[in-house]
């Protein structure tokens, strides 16, 4: 069974850093590409970023260009979301989801952005 | 402003069908496939249709999809009360070096 497990979310205040991790499970990870996939208090689903599964290609949503960085780690089947310089607007749910548009969901980590 | 346009609203009564549409572009859906969820509030959404019409283990053939240039449909017959949820399209867009794009999303309503 494909499971997904999101962590390291909380409360950070506007400018600050916050690394989330998705431990996978149930399939080889190491063979799939993988997405983090956001959405905010009422509103709807907003793609933010993917990474090959070699993580040798990494895409971005242009609001999280410059601020966030995905990585892999194949050896501890583990996904991350590294996030910087946040704002109040990144206030959101971060789902980690297998493939690039997401085939298999996590539960979702809050992250919460304010002073 | 999402990228993928859906109505923010359907209805319909149990056992009629009901269409969700899905418009994009020429660097999404008409070069690319397109993935429908479902999503019930507080929980994760859930596939329910990838590759334009390829339904995952699980889901009932209620379910279909269909593409055509640039737009895409789901499709539910027979509706039922748990169909009542939120329903996202999404499709890779090729342009910006490359990305996934989200429709805004419709709330569906069985009355």
């Amino acid at each position: 069974e494909v499971q997904l497990l999101e962590s390291g979310g909380g409360l950070v205040q506007p400018g600050g850093s916050l690394r989330l991790s998705c431990a996978a499970s149930g399939f080889t990870f190491s063979s799939y590409v993988m997405t983090w996939v956001r959405q905010a208090p009422g509103k709807g689903l907003e793609w933010v970023s993917a990474i090959s599964n070699s993580g040798t290609r990494i895409y971005y949503a242009d609001s999280a260009k410059g601020r966030f960085t995905i990585s892999r780690d194949n050896s501890k089947n583990t996904l991350y979301l590294q996030m910087s310089s946040l704002r109040a607007e990144d206030t959101a749910v971060y789902y980690c989801a297998r493939d690039s548009l997401g085939s298999y969901w996590g539960q979702g980590t809050l992250v919460t952005v304010s002073s | 402003q999402s990228v993928l346009t859906q109505p923010p609203s359907a209805s319909g009564t149990p056992g009629q069908r009901v269409t969700i549409s899905c418009s994009g572009s020429s660097s999404n859906i008409g070069s690319n496939t397109v993935n429908w969820y479902h999503q019930l509030p507080g929980t994760a959404p859930k596939l329910l249709i990838y590759s334009n019409n390829q339904r995952p283990s699980g889901v009932p053939d209620r379910f279909s999809g269909s593409k055509s240039g640039t737009s895409a449909s789901l499709a539910i017959s027979g509706l039922q009360s748990e169909d009542e949820a939120d329903y996202y399209c999404a499709a890779w867009d090729d342009s910006l070096n490359g990305r996934g794009v989200f429709g805004g999303g419709t709330k569906l309503t069985v009355l």
